[in-house]
């Protein structure tokens, strides 16, 4: 069965550097996703991607926050400077082989950012 | 804003019993609402989804009940197995791109 993949499983940085998170989405999706779960916590929308730009983002999804899809595969979530606050675990999701109504989203297993 | 909640953070139930897990959500708009499970370390797997226009909705062994008028969303697991332990969150959406809104998960343990 077709899956979403992310890269990597744990990264770890340092405070003000940048960190990009990468992401396969599920091949034939059209609408792409990043949420954040900090440790404890709500699962939480960051941005919605869908014909090469954001669809919607919410308020975490600051000017530090930035996305790609910079060819035919991958999903990119770049984070210009890290802070604290930024620790968590990010997943990437992808759904919709149709271009309008509410599909399944299918996620990946996440990239656990540690930000020291 | 959307509020999404859990009514019972864990849920301990016993192997070969069923399981039903609730669900609340504030938002009357909502349209599309998912079930998912969540294994210690891995991302969250699709369960069943529910259209707003149905109250009810069946797969294997899994049984989603949607009452829009007190708005609540159930989850039903037939003969829980040991393999069904896990988080279940539910999600909600109000729009057409998909933003999910997700519940803070009730922790379902399966006992023999």
């Amino acid at each position: 069965e077709p899956e979403v993949t992310q890269t990597p499983s744990h990264q770890v940085t340092q405070m003000g550097q940048e960190v990009i998170l990468r992401c396969v989405p599920i091949s034939n999706h059209l609408y792409f996703y990043w949420y954040r779960q900090i440790l404890g916590q709500k699962v939480e929308f960051l941005v919605s991607f869908y014909n090469n730009e954001i669809s919607e983002k919410s308020e975490i999804f600051d000017d530090q926050f930035s996305v790609e899809r910079p060819d035919g595969s991958n999903f990119t979530l770049k984070i210009r400077s890290t802070k604290l606050e930024d620790s968590a675990m990010y997943f990437c999701a992808s759904s919709g082989i149709r271009d309008r109504g509410n599909q399944p989203q299918h996620f990946g297993d996440g990239t656990r950012l540690s930000i020291l | 804003g959307e509020s999404v909640g859990l009514h019972l953070p864990t849920l301990s139930v016993q192997e070969g019993d069923n399981s039903i897990i609730n669900c609340a959500y504030s938002n009357s708009a909502s349209d599309y609402f998912i079930w998912y499970k969540q294994e210690s370390g891995k991302g969250p797997q699709f369960i069943i989804d529910i259209r707003s226009n149905m109250d009810k909705r069946q797969g294997q062994r899994v049984t989603v009940l949607l009452n829009k008028t007190v708005k609540h969303l159930s989850l039903q697991i037939a003969a829980t197995q040991p393999g069904d332990s896990a988080v279940y969150f539910c999600a909600v959406t109000t729009d057409s791109w998909g933003k999910l809104q997700f519940g803070a998960g009730t922790q379902v343990v399966v006992t023999p």
